[in-house]
């Protein structure tokens, strides 16, 4: 079946610095995926949804200079967090649907850890 | 924007009970209506999914009822078993349902 993966599922990182979170549909071309926030014992929060092609577009409260979103592929799309801060520390979860209207697969998602 | 409510937050079933969790949401214009089930540290994943012109699916021990008057949906789970303790999530869609929306979460817990 449809799998998105994620990479890495760990990161650690100093504050200041930026690191660069991948999304890739396996066996499927996506032009849209999505990025999640999720903080322990909430919810999953939209950030932004990523287009190919195009740039990215983001929901209210996400600064777009901070999470920097390339869709460069149907197949991959990566988030970056520039000049993490420990309150960047969360975990990020990305989504891509098969095909247009489509089911909606997620990846394993990847834990940020800023120190 | 979309409000999605999850009721009950926390459920304890004892094994082989059954578990019905609701979700309430605000958008009419939603037409699309999965349940995510969430382990610890892991992404969701998908357990079943319906659209809005059905009011009823079901997949072996998994179900989903839809009420769109009243726009809220419902997974129902059969014959727990301690596998099925998790974090299950609805998040309904519009348009091409791609948008989703999460509830707010509800933690199941099966106990034996």
């Amino acid at each position: 079946g449809a799998v998105v993966s994620q990479h890495p599922s760990r990161v650690i990182c100093k504050s200041g610095t930026s690191v660069k979170i991948e999304c890739r549909s396996l066996d499927f071309q996506a032009t849209t995926m999505f990025w999640y926030r999720q903080f322990p014992k909430q919810s999953l929060m939209l950030m932004a949804t990523s287009n190919e092609g195009s740039k990215a577009t983001y929901e209210q409260g996400v600064e777009k200079d901070k999470f920097l979103i390339n869709h460069a592929s149907l197949t991959l799309s990566t988030l970056t967090v520039t000049s993490a801060h420990p309150e960047d520390s969360s975990f990020y979860i990305c989504s891509a649907p098969q095909q247009a209207g489509g089911t909606i697969y997620f990846g394993e998602g990847s834990w940020l850890t800023v120190v | 924007g979309e409000n999605v409510e999850q009721h009950p937050s926390t459920l304890s079933v004892q094994e082989g009970d059954s578990a019905v969790i609701k979700c309430t949401y605000s958008d009419s214009a939603s037409n699309y209506f999965p349940w995510y089930k969430q382990e610890l540290g892991k992404g969701p994943q998908l357990i079943i999914d319906i659209r809005s012109n059905v009011g009823e699916k079901k997949d072996q021990r998994i179900a989903v009822t839809l009420n769109k008057t009243a726009k809220h949906f419902s997974l129902h789970i059969t014959e727990t078993q301690p596998e099925d303790s998790a974090v299950y999530f609805c998040a309904p869609g519009r348009g091409g349902g791609n948008k989703l929306t999460f509830g707010t979460g509800t933690q199941l817990k099966v106990e034996l």
